[in-house]
């Protein structure tokens, strides 16, 4: 069984500041992981993929994830936070062998001033 | 401007309406979905098709009801709605492989607002 979980549902930085926004999984098996973002009005779009090839996979708009299988988790970040990254985040886990992919409950990302 | 489009983008209907929304995709992908987007719920999963064929259907109530006519066109017929399915629908699509597996990332359109009244 797979599932995953966005351990905060609100997560408020500073512009100019690092960003955080942490993800759990759970999986039977290596599984494929993805983070998305939301902004307001629109659909989810791909922010970035992790299938095996590197711990650490590099996204758009400057943000990264790191895979840790030892943790369980798979946190996104970004050094510098800007306003346009105010949106909603979710973390999904996919996996083999028919339609399994779960979406974490997402985590809204605020950007102050 | 996203490979999967939806109209209309904003919908109000009676409960006694008839209406359809619409999702187009030109990304060559051979699976689509359609997903329920509620205010401080979960994505919930409606339905997959996969080849134009039905492989999920999520325990979706009957006045929703999906149409795959090809690879690039999905349909939500929609009949008898009640309050609580307003809420922003979205479609997604993706290339499934030939072994089945949903490991490609998914392509969304910008949803369509549903408004029942």
């Amino acid at each position: 069984a797979q599932s995953v979980t966005q351990l905060d549902s609100h997560v408020s930085v500073s512009e100019g500041t690092p960003v955080l926004l942490r993800c759990n999984y759970s999986s039977s098996y290596s599984p494929s992981l993805f983070w998305y973002v939301q902004h307001p009005n629109k659909g989810l779009q791909l922010l970035l993929k992790y299938t095996s090839a590197a711990t650490l996979v590099k996204g758009i708009n400057g943000f990264e994830a790191e895979f840790k299988k030892s943790e369980t988790s798979f946190h996104l970040t970004k050094p510098s936070a800007h306003m346009s990254d105010a949106a909603e985040y979710f973390c999904v886990v996919s996996g083999t062998g028919g339609f399994k992919t779960i979406f974490g409950a997402g985590t809204r990302l605020f950007v102050k001033a | 401007e996203t490979g999967v489009t939806q109209t209309p983008r904003h919908l109000v209907m009676g409960m006694t309406n008839k209406k359809s929304l619409k999702c187009e995709q030109h990304l060559g992908h051979n699976a689509m979905y359609w997903y329920k987007q509620s205010a401080k719920k979960p994505l919930e999963l409606m339905f997959v098709y996969n080849f134009k064929e039905q492989t999920e259907n999520n325990s979706v109530p009957s006045r929703f009801s999906p149409e795959c006519p090809n690879s690039s066109h999905l349909f939500l017929h929609l009949h008898t709605l009640q309050p609580e399915d307003s809420a922003l629908y979205l479609c997604a699509s993706s290339q499934v492989s030939g072994m089945g597996s949903y490991n490609s990332p998914l392509h969304f359109g910008n949803g369509t607002r549903l408004t029942v009244t």
